[in-house]
């Protein structure tokens, strides 16, 4: 298994350009989250997702969107790229097994908008 | 705002010391996980504990949990140069709530060789 793969690594965006970062697990998990990490900082819940064609939103939603059509993919799309998304941003898929779960996680985009 | 904080910011320590850190939270929780981040990594999963669990060890780690007083503390004992890395507490409030973890802004441990 490849576990959480994002893609790209590494992105450089200009104020007000529009992406999406791609995240994509092969675990079969129901449950998966994306986070944004600030330097020197833990990681804040943007948008998670309990399974395909359902999401809602975390702590930081603004300017994000997300959807899942199937259960492998949970793509986040950035509308109009700001300076305050400059971040490290994770995926991460989990599974609940036996009344518990553990959070999967890839291995990041470092985004930088200028 | 976060919901875990760990205490201290920053710990350094010689090989073969034990490492002590601590978290704090501030609402009802189902359960309490702890991770490790390497420089420029990705998260691992460490722990989970659950709520109505006091004290749970993996390996060279053992994880705590006051609920009355909403602290958790993570023992790493007898550790290594590898065990250099940022710690972040997480809390979960449910299992319908999986996808969703509140992270505290971690403890950054340096183990000296």
């Amino acid at each position: 298994n490849a576990g959480v793969t994002q893609t790209p690594k590494f992105q450089v965006l200009k104020t007000g350009q529009s992406m999406t970062l791609q995240c994509a697990q092969d675990m079969n998990h129901e449950y998966m989250s994306w986070y944004r990490q600030d330097p020197g900082m833990g990681l804040r819940l943007i948008h998670y997702s309990v399974g395909a064609g359902i999401t809602d939103q975390g702590e930081v939603p603004n300017g994000y969107n997300v959807s899942r059509s199937t259960t492998e993919d949970f793509p986040l799309r950035l509308l109009s790229a700001a300076p305050s998304q400059t971040s490290v941003y994770f995926c991460a898929s989990s599974k609940l097994t036996g009344g518990t779960y553990e959070q999967y996680f890839g291995p990041g985009t470092r985004l930088t908008v200028t | 705002s976060q919901q875990g904080e760990e205490d201290p910011q920053a710990l350094s320590i010689q090989e073969g010391e034990n490492a002590t850190m601590n978290c704090s939270y501030k609402t009802s929780i189902n359960n309490l996980q702890w991770y490790r981040q390497n420089s420029g990594r990705g998260l691992v999963h460490l722990i989970l504990i659950r709520s109505n669990e006091r004290e749970k060890h993996s390996g060279r780690l053992r994880v705590t949990l006051d609920t009355s007083k909403k602290s958790s503390s993570l023992l790493i004992t007898a550790s290594r140069a590898a065990d250099t890395a940022s710690y972040f507490c997480a809390t979960g409030r449910g299992n319908t709530n999986a996808g969703k973890s509140t992270f505290g802004d971690g403890t950054t441990l340096t183990v000296k060789p």
